[in-house]
């Protein structure tokens, strides 16, 4: 079975300080891995994935399957990142593209 | 382009009545799913649908049915409200496999 785990529901850091959001996944097959954000008021969204290893908004994610691992990095925040995070697995074994969520990390960004 | 439109916005509802939470989506997507989200527990699956005719259970599907006769739509019905059933429901499409899940704006559902 597929899990997605997201340790911290709270992170606060100041503004252009580096910042971590930790995700941890169980899987037994190939995953893939996304972030997903959800502004205050706006819809969730796509933040990036890791087949893409394309940078987003200044944030990065490398998946690590030795520590099945897929954390999302930022050197200098900002205070717009201020928002919800979310970690998903695509478990494309049934072929539906569906994604397994983690809880959530609420990142606050300190002015 | 609406992308993927939910209505209603909000809804309360009393224990035992039905409900039909609508979703349609305008860029052709195959793939469309409804999940839930509730307090601590992100967001869960419910059903799911592959293509117009097609529909499987996800993680948490008991108390909802589904259907998809169109490509466009994909409604969730609930027969009888549980208080259980209190949560925020989310819409999403895809193209197909590993692309990334377009999200509606979500119904926030209250059964009293």
């Amino acid at each position: 079975a597929q899990r997605v785990t997201q340790p911290e529901k709270l992170l606060s850091v100041f503004k252009g300080a580096p910042v971590e959001l930790k995700c941890n996944y169980s899987y037994s097959g190939s995953p893939e891995l996304f972030w997903y954000v959800q502004y205050s008021r706006q819809r969730l969204q796509l933040l990036l994935r890791h087949i893409s290893r394309e940078s987003i908004k200044g944030f990065t994610a490398d998946l690590n399957k030795g520590e099945t691992s897929f954390h999302l990095k930022k050197p200098f925040a900002q205070e717009e990142d201020s928002a919800m995070y979310y970690c998903a697995l695509s478990n494309d074994q049934t072929g539906a593209n569906n994604l397994f969520f983690g809880t959530g990390t609420r990142l606050t960004v300190i002015p | 382009n609406a992308g993927v439109t939910q209505t209603p916005k909000f809804q309360v509802l009393k224990t035992g009545q039905s409900m039909t939470l609508q979703c349609a989506q305008d860029m052709n997507h195959e793939y469309m799913s409804w999940y839930r989200q509730d307090p601590g527990m992100g967001l869960r699956l419910i059903h799911y649908s592959v293509g117009a005719g097609i529909t499987d259970q996800g993680e948490v599907p008991n108390g909802y049915n589904v259907s998809r006769s169109t490509t466009e739509d994909f409604p969730l019905r609930l027969l009888s409200a549980a208080p259980s059933q209190t949560s925020v429901y989310f819409c999403a499409s895809s193209l197909g496999p590993y692309q990334p899940q377009h999200f509606g704006d979500g119904t926030r559902l209250s059964i009293l």
